[in-house]
């Protein structure tokens, strides 16, 4: 059974760093794109990231590009997102997701990220 | 960016009954390969989001066949034949076309 296990959620200052990481169960871990996607409670879904299989090709919302930093380590089966620069307007939930969009689409439970001083 | 726009934002039904749910995206989501690139979930309280449908009108694994998905040019419906209580949560569609992808605003359905 597939199991995503987000962590380093946590609460942090503003300007501060958060590195989340996503510990993916069984061997597929590298067949599949992976995506992280936020959502501050009771509000709806905003897409951060995504990266391909092997970690050639990332792509980033512009509200994060040049302060989060996607990867992935398909040894060690975990998806990773380096948090820089964080705002206020960063704290939510963050998912990890694999294969979004498509017909092994799967969510992690989440992690909460908080950016306040 | 792509925009998705749903309707309604809530929607109460009582067990039993049909429900329908809208989305309309601000351009096509029809892939060269063929594919459209739509996807429903549904967030019931407490979890993660979940896929329902996926590239428009098909049923993800578990999935209930209470459940279809549509799609007339840009815009797109999720259809409950029969509602269940444990229907209840904020259903969501998502455009997997291009980067971003996005989300419409949820709909919450309510028992």
């Amino acid at each position: 059974e597939v199991q995503l296990v987000e962590s380093g959620g946590g609460q942090v200052q503003p300007g501060g760093s958060l590195r989340l990481s996503c510990a993916a169960s069984g061997s597929t871990f590298r067949r599949y794109w992976m995506h992280w996607v936020r959502q501050v409670p009771g509000k709806g879904l905003v897409w951060v990231s995504r990266m391909n299989l092997d970690g050639s090709v990332t792509d980033y919302a512009d509200s994060v590009k040049g302060r989060f930093t996607i990867s992935r380590d398909n040894a060690k089966n975990t998806l990773y997102l380096q948090m820089n620069s964080l705002r206020a307007e960063d704290t939510a939930l963050y998912f990890c997701i694999r294969d979004l969009s498509g017909k092994d689409d799967y969510w992690g439970q989440g992690t909460l990220v908080t950016v306040s001083s | 960016d792509i925009v998705m726009t749903q309707s309604p934002l809530s929607l109460a039904v009582s067990p039993g009954e049909p429900a329908s749910i809208s989305c309309r995206s601000s351009q096509g989501l029809l892939h060269s390969n063929g594919d459209t690139w739509l996807d429903w979930y549904v967030q019931k309280p407490g979890q993660p989001p979940q896929v329902l449908i996926y590239l428009g009108s098909n049923r993800a694994s578990g999935v209930p066949d209470r459940f279809s998905g549509s799609e007339s040019g840009t815009d797109f419906t999720l259809k409950i034949s029969r509602v269940e209580a444990d229907d209840v949560g904020v259903y969501y569609c998502m455009q997997g076309l291009q980067t971003p992808y996005t989300f419409g605003q949820g709909t919450k359905l309510e028992i």
